[in-house]
């Protein structure tokens, strides 16, 4: 079975910095392009990242571009996002996702940026 | 980048009628879009990939069509486990991006 855990989310202020896991399980991690994914409470949902396998190809949303960064532990079948100077409108569930197009979906973890 | 307008925006239906979604993207993604459903608290669920290819498991009563710039999701007999937000998102080029979301209510 397919299993995307996310963790590292919470409260931040602003300008303040965390750092997004997910550890995936049930499939070969090697094999998938990975991404994060974004929903604001109660609004839409908005792609923030993707990383290719063996991390060759980088893609950021302009809204993250120079604050997140995305990277990914094949050894260690895992998924990262480092996010710094982070603003209000950062607050949002983010998804650990999986494949191109996205076909699994972890659970989620909520970041919520406020003082 | 390629913007994604979904409509409608909320829909309100009878269990057993047909339903249709449609999105429009600002420019051609050939066939390169999926839609998805999210239940309340829940996270997305794939439903349909390349504009009109089935995922493994999803009910035959969803089917998807288009190309280019216009797409469609169908429900052809709607059921009360159809209550959710349906999204569209194109994968051609990056950035990816999703269409507002429709919300599908049981009357």
């Amino acid at each position: 079975e397919v299993q995307l855990v996310e963790s590292g989310g919470g409260l931040v202020k602003p300008g303040g910095s965390l750092r997004l896991s997910c550890a995936a399980s049930g499939f070969t991690f090697t094999t998938y392009s990975m991404n994060w994914v974004r929903q604001t409470p109660g609004k839409g949902l908005e792609w923030v990242s993707s990383i290719s396998t063996t991390s060759d190809y980088i893609y950021y949303a302009d809204s993250v571009k120079g604050r997140f960064t995305i990277s990914r532990d094949n050894a260690k079948n895992s998924l990262y996002l480092q996010m710094n100077s982070l603003r209000a409108e950062d607050t949002a569930v983010y998804y650990c996702a999986r494949g191109h197009p996205v076909d699994y979906w972890g659970q989620g973890t909520l970041v919520t940026v406020s003082s | 980048d390629s913007q994604m307008t979904q409509s409608p925006s909320t829909l309100s239906a009878s269990v057993g009628d047909r339903v249709t979604i449609t999105c429009r993207a600002s420019q051609s993604i050939t066939n390169w879009l999926a839609w998805y459903q999210q239940k309340a608290g829940e996270a997305p669920k794939l439903l349909i990939y390349k504009a009109s290819t089935l995922e493994t498991g999803v009910p035959s009563r969803f089917s998807g069509s288009g190309s280019g710039t216009e797409f469609s999701l169908t429900i052809s007999s709607l059921q009360p486990d159809d209550s959710a937000t349906y999204y569209c998102q194109q994968y051609n080029s990056y950035p990816w991006t999703f269409g507002q979301g429709t919300r599908v209510e049981i009357k």
